[in-house]
Parts: structure tokens; C-alpha cells; sequence
């Protein structure tokens, strides 16, 4: 089947960076999605990745390696707000459907 | 203000009992989900529609039903609730189906408890 692996936990300071890495089974690979998902709340969408390289977006930005199966989400300039799970998502398969990681809970101290 | 609207946001239903959760949205978007968000275990695809008219089965769609008489609303339906279906469940919906790069905007989510 089609696996998504993303840490389930990581800690950060507020202000400074962190990278949570996503891998992915490559097979019939076309997109890969970050969401942003707070305590209690519906997750939000935050970048789609098709080609290769780094996309920024403000304090976010996300990179895709399609060779590799591998993406992260980098976010900058850490704020508490940040504290939340984020999901990584693949778009793979004949079908065409959504394959989900459990997601990594951020937790960003003072 | 544009958006997906669930209902109820909360419910506690006794086993046995027919539970409809509704969902609608006014993004004229094509496609529709339901997914459910268990701890540990992640979203999971119950049901989806790319289109008026059409449905189709997720992962975990056992249990479930859902209708797509119209663009904007896609209600899934518990027949017969078990206690395992006790979760959150989020409605989302997409201009091009998610597995084609469409972006998911998801309701604000259904907490069910089935006792």
C-alpha cells in the first residue's frame, strides 16, 4: 500500500526554525500537500508541491524531492500560534486520492 | 462569508440510533469527502463525490452512506451506529478533486459519541 511517514512529535523554541520531514512511497506520485491542523480545529491547507524545489510563502515555505520520496516544511521565525499538528498528504495512484500521515504535533515553547 | 458548514458540531447518540451529519457548501466546488479523525489512526476517507450525482467509497466507508443530489450539499448518513463509530468528522470539499491537486477546505467538524 501507499505509506506517508512524518515524526510524530517535535519541540521547538519560539523564534527560532524547524523542519518536519514527510516520506512517501514514490509509486504513481503527483503532488504532495502540507495542512495545518490546531487543537480542537478543522486542519487548513498550507502548500502543494509538485515539482521539485522550495516553495515560500511568508515564514512557511515547502520542498519536494519527487526522486527521493521526500518533502519537509520548514517554518521560520517560530511564534506560539505555530504550536499545532501538521499533516503531510500524497496525491498518488490510479485513483486519485488523498493518502494521509498521522502528522507531527509541534509544540513551540517560550 | 464563503465557507463549509457541518451540524450538528456535536452529538451523543445511543447505539442502534440513525444519525444523519450534514454538510454543505456554498464554493460551487465539485468534489466533496467525509473523513473521519480518530487518534492515532489519522483522517481517513469514509466516502467522497467528484460530482453532482456521483459517490464513491473511501478507506472506511462500512457503515456509511452518503447522498450528492446537488452541488452544495453531501449529508453521510449512519444507519445503525456502533460505539466504534464514535469520532470526528470532517466534511470537505474541492474545486478539483484532492487527488488531483485540488486544496481541501474542510468544515469546522462533527464530534460524535455513540454509547
Amino acid at each position: 500500500g501507499q505509506n506517508i511517514d512524518q515524526p510524530t512529535e517535535m519541540t521547538a523554541t519560539e523564534g527560532a526554525i524547524v523542519q518536519i520531514n514527510c516520506t512517501y512511497q514514490t509509486s504513481g506520485f503527483n503532488g504532495l500537500f502540507w495542512y495545518q491542523q490546531h487543537a480542537g480545529e478543522a486542519p487548513t491547507f498550507l502548500s502543494y508541491n509538485v515539482l521539485d524545489g522550495l516553495e515560500e510563502k511568508g515564514r512557511f515555505s515547502s520542498f519536494l524531492s519527487r526522486s527521493k520520496g521526500y518533502s519537509y516544511l520548514l517554518l521560520k521565525e517560530l511564534q506560539m500560534k505555530d504550536s499545532a499538528s501538521y499533516l503531510c498528504a500524497s496525491n498518488a495512484g490510479n485513483n486519485r486520492k488523498l493518502i494521509w500521515g498521522l502528522g507531527t504535533s509541534l509544540a513551540v515553547n517560550p | 462569508i464563503a465557507g463549509i458548514t457541518q451540524a450538528p458540531t456535536s452529538q451523543i447518540l445511543a447505539a442502534g440510533r440513525r444519525m444523519t451529519l450534514r454538510c454543505t457548501q456554498d464554493m460551487r466546488h465539485n468534489a466533496m469527502y467525509w473523513y473521519r479523525q480518530d487518534l492515532g489512526l489519522g483522517l481517513r476517507l469514509i466516502h467522497y463525490s467528484n460530482t453532482a450525482g456521483t459517490t464513491g467509497k473511501g478507506e472506511v466507508p462500512d457503515g456509511y452512506s452518503v447522498s450528492r443530489a446537488n452541488t452544495d450539499d453531501f449529508p453521510l448518513t449512519l444507519a445503525s451506529a456502533v460505539p466504534s463509530q464514535t469520532s470526528v468528522y470532517f466534511c470537505a470539499s474541492s474545486d478539483l478533486p484532492g487527488g488531483s491537486g485540488g486544496e481541501l477546505f474542510f468544515g469546522e467538524g462533527s464530534r460524535l459519541t455513540v454509547l
